[in-house]
Order: C-alpha cells, then structure tokens, then sequence
C-alpha cells in the first residue's frame, strides 16, 4: 500500500461544484503539503500544513481552502471551481531534517481534475 | 518570495555528464536544498540533498557554492532511462515560518543514444 494516497485519483467537474480532494498518509509526518502543477509551470505550493493546528497559505492559495482533520489526514477544497483550476494536483509530506527544518517530501501518486 | 530559476530544457546523449544549475536567491538560512526527478504521470521523487560544499550519492552529485544561491545537481554518464523532468526546491527565506517549500519550474531533461 502506498505511504501517501490520494483520492480520487481523476474526476471531472462542472464550474461552479464543490470539489475535496483528500490525501492521508501512514508515514507518520507532521508535516503535509498541498501542490498544484500545471505544464510549464511545474509545481506550485497551495497550503501546507505543520500540524492540526497550524496551516499556512503557499504560493497560489486564493480559491482554495483547506482542512487537516488529522495528523494523518490532509484535504484541500475548492469551494466554487472554475477551468484555471484544471489542473494535477500532489499531496506531500514530509517530516523536518536531523538538523535543518526540511526534510524529505513524499509525495501521493496525484489527483487530476477537469473543471468544465 | 523566492525566485527560483532553472533552464527550462537540456538535451543530451547516452553516456555523458549532465549538469543542471538552479538559482535560488532568498533561500531560507536553515533549510536543504533538495532536488527530485519527476517521470510523466508519477509524483516527484527525491534525488539528492544538501545544505553546502558537495553532497554525493549512488545516483547523483550536488554542488551548491558558500553563498547558497545557486546549486548544481550532476548526473554522471546518463541513460535513457534519465529522460525525466528535474526539479530544486529550497525553503523560502520570505516566510515566517521555515518550512515553506517552493519548487523551480523544472528542466526537462532528453537524453538521446
């Protein structure tokens, strides 16, 4: 079974429609991530999160919401999606460095979505 | 924010070394620089990672300067196999809080035979 997983792995919307994406990983790591990648533009940070009680925005988090229901447990949320929003997005985690605060991201196999 | 500067694309042939520089000026003071490989429809995985001088592993060698702005991921006698998308990450020195991960744009490497 995979460390990270996501779900759903693909789905198809229409503008407008709530959408979650969930992703929970059994590695243990306080530290989960929310990516967003498009072509060209490789690898945005949407939110990311230290632990249940402390999440923080990234790069690109307008329309977008977040919940962490868990250590375990990591959700992004677009509440009212539209097609810029079409888009592969990746959950991460990662747990901080023997002496330096990063360490290494792992990452779910993706979330693709469509919003018509 | 960090502004994180790769080559958008390199070619190269079967056997031969291939160095990729990032820059990353606004790199968080505490945090490793990190670099990962991405093949189509997988999620990034981790490469290689360094705080200064030279760090080198089994599949790849990392060189980042005392001033930290830049670093060089080098991959030793390619295969085809190393056609993948490269990415740096770095913490962003802008935010409150350490931890924040910022990624390049990538550099799609082609390796020919």
């Amino acid at each position: 079974d995979a460390d990270v997983t996501q779900t759903p792995r693909n789905r198809i919307t229409k503008t407008g429609k709530r959408i979650m994406l969930e992703c929970s990983q059994t590695k243990g790591h306080d530290r989960m991530y929310w990516y967003r990648q498009d072509p060209g533009l490789g690898l945005r940070l949407i939110y990311y999160s230290f632990d249940v009680k402390d999440i923080n925005k990234g790069e690109i988090s307008d329309g977008y919401s977040v919940s962490r229901q868990a250590q375990a447990k990591f959700s992004l949320s677009l509440e009212s999606a539209i097609p810029n929003q079409t888009a592969l997005y990746f959950c991460a985690t990662s747990s901080p460095g023997r002496d330096r605060n990063t360490g290494e991201l792992f990452f779910g196999e993706g979330s693709r979505l469509t919003v018509l | 924010l960090a502004k994180i500067t790769q080559p958008i694309s390199m070619d190269s042939y079967e056997g031969q070394e291939v160095n990729i520089t990032c820059s990353h000026n606004n790199i968080a003071t505490n945090d490793y620089i990190t670099w990962y490989q991405q093949f189509p429809s997988q999620g990034p995985r981790f490469i290689i990672q360094g705080y200064k001088t030279k760090v080198t592993n089994e599949v790849a060698s990392l060189f980042i300067p005392a001033d930290r702005k830049s670093s060089t991921l080098s991959l030793p006698r390619v295969s085809l196999s190393d056609t993948a998308v490269y990415y740096c990450l770095v913490g962003d020195a802008g935010s409150s809080n350490t931890g924040k991960l910022i990624f390049g744009q990538g550099t799609t490497l082609q390796v020919k035979p």
